[in-house]
């Protein structure tokens, strides 16, 4: 699996934008570019996913570097629920075959520390 | 729509026991994917069921099985229980469709599992 590269941990002030940066120098053509965040005593939660466009959805938005070597989530306005462990994760497209369909490879995330 | 839940919420066993433990899909998810988070650690794929079929596993030993029923709910159980099984266990569902996974996992809160 193709890995990826996150600092251990960030700290923001609330209501301020945050960059989470991720480097997956490794990465495939077929390879898409998740994040999940992992709130505390929580089960990870989706955030957003991309293959080569920046994406925007109701939660962040997703920068995804030209030549796809590196990615960086932002969260617009922080928030103290926004307080959690951040990862980002490379998967097989879904038409790319394999016997994995639903895995997951985490690594050891970012910790996002959010200041009132 | 109801959510991913796990049961039972944490569990006690002792070294060389078996245990048992239960997720319960999100509506409309045919896909569940069990995963092994350590303290500290990034979760770690354990395997995924699909069509009551192990379809994928990661890097555990035997002694891990999982079963899906028609209903698409699922079992992990763990046999001979060692020290180092000693973490948070998350079943994660999705929905798959004509041989193409959707990508989004949604996670349940996880069985805080203790071998003493």
């Amino acid at each position: 699996d193709a890995k990826t590269t996150q600092p251990n941990s960030m700290e923001s002030n609330e209501e301020e934008p945050v960059h989470l940066p991720c480097n997956h120098s490794t990465i495939s053509g077929t390879d898409y570019i998740h994040w999940y965040r992992q709130l505390p005593s929580q089960g990870p939660e989706y955030v957003i996913h991309g293959l080569t466009s920046n994406v925007n959805n109701r939660m962040a938005s997703l920068a995804i570097a030209e030549d796809r070597k590196s990615s960086t989530l932002i969260l617009h306005r922080a928030t103290l629920r926004d307080a959690a462990v951040y990862y980002c994760i490379l998967r097989d497209a879904p038409w790319a075959g394999g016997t994995s369909y639903g895995k997951l490879t985490f690594g050891q995330g970012t910790i996002l520390t959010v200041h009132p | 729509e109801t959510g991913v839940t796990q049961s039972p919420t944490h569990l006690i066993k002792t070294r060389g026991q078996q245990v048992t433990l239960r997720c319960s899909s999100q509506s409309g998810h045919n896909t569940v994917s069990w995963y092994q988070q350590a303290l500290g650690q990034g979760p770690q794929f354990i395997f995924q069921y699909y069509r009551e079929e192990e379809n994928g596993r990661g890097n555990f030993p035997p002694r891990f099985s999982g079963l899906q029923f028609p209903n698409y709910s699922s079992e992990l159980n763990v046999n001979a229980l060692e020290l180092d099984d000693s973490a948070l266990y998350l079943c994660a569902s999705s929905r798959r469709q004509g041989g193409a996974s959707y990508n989004e996992q949604f996670f349940g809160p996880g069985t805080r599992l203790t071998v003493l």
